[in-house]
């Protein structure tokens, strides 16, 4: 079972809410990511938080706003988003972001934007 | 640049055939790492091995092998005698060296195990 806890697993939204995708993990991990698949591709970085600050933004759209408020937790805020926006997001931590840290993922969150 | 190239998209087998997925990859550094991760229908990204440069002998766990063969720049995985459990899409990765490390994804190979 996977360490790293992504809720909800599936959200759909219109294009005028704001929602949230959470993630939790409890592996003292210090480096924490959030990545955008959409469906037959591989994974797309998003962005990374290390230490709890924001380290990475894979110059993302500003409708996807990220927040780190523990070591623990990583948000993804969403507002005005797009049905192009339309993925599976994944959250992922590794022990402090170095090339050779294992990066453990979580389940992911099915979001449909409609 | 790094670059990592899977050029397998789908394989199809029958269960308890055995099954290779190829990965070759592309780097400048003379230390990285290369990660398998298997991806089931649910969607989450199962950590399947890491292996460092330096370490080039073969490993095995259970029905699951990797081949490392640095002169040729592959990393090929081997499920034997595969069930349909086995059935998912497969992916290499190829981390950027240094602090804040960001996994370079080969495509995707796509395995499906029929009963």
């Amino acid at each position: 079972d996977t360490e790293v806890t992504q809720t909800p697993k599936h959200l759909v939204m219109g294009m005028t809410n704001k929602k949230s995708l959470k993630c939790e993990q409890h592996m003292g991990h210090r480096a924490m990511y959030w990545y955008k698949q959409k469906a037959k591709k591989p994974p797309e970085l998003m962005f990374v938080y290390s230490y709890e600050k924001l380290s990475i933004n894979e110059s993302v759209p500003s409708r996807f706003s990220p927040e780190c408020p523990n070591s623990s937790l990583l948000n993804l805020h969403l507002h005005a988003l797009q049905p192009e926006d339309s993925a599976l997001y994944l959250c992922a931590s590794s022990l402090n972001g170095r090339s050779g840290n294992t990066i453990y993922f979580g389940e992911g969150s099915w979001l449909t934007v409609v | 640049a790094q670059k990592v190239t899977q050029a397998q998209t789908e394989i199809s087998v029958v269960e308890k055939e055995d099954v290779t997925l190829d990965c070759v990859y592309e780097t400048r550094d003379t230390t990285y790492y290369l990660f398998w991760y298997k991806q089931p229908p649910s969607g989450e990204l199962v950590f399947l091995i890491r292996r460092n440069s330096f370490d080039e002998q073969n490993e095995i766990s259970g029905r699951y092998s990797w081949n490392f063969q640095k002169s040729t720049s592959s990393f090929n995985f081997t499920i034997t005698a595969s069930q349909v459990v086995d059935s998912a899409v497969y992916f290499c990765a190829l981390p950027r060296t240094g602090a804040n490390s960001k996994l370079t994804f080969g495509k995707g190979i796509t395995l499906s195990v029929r009963p």
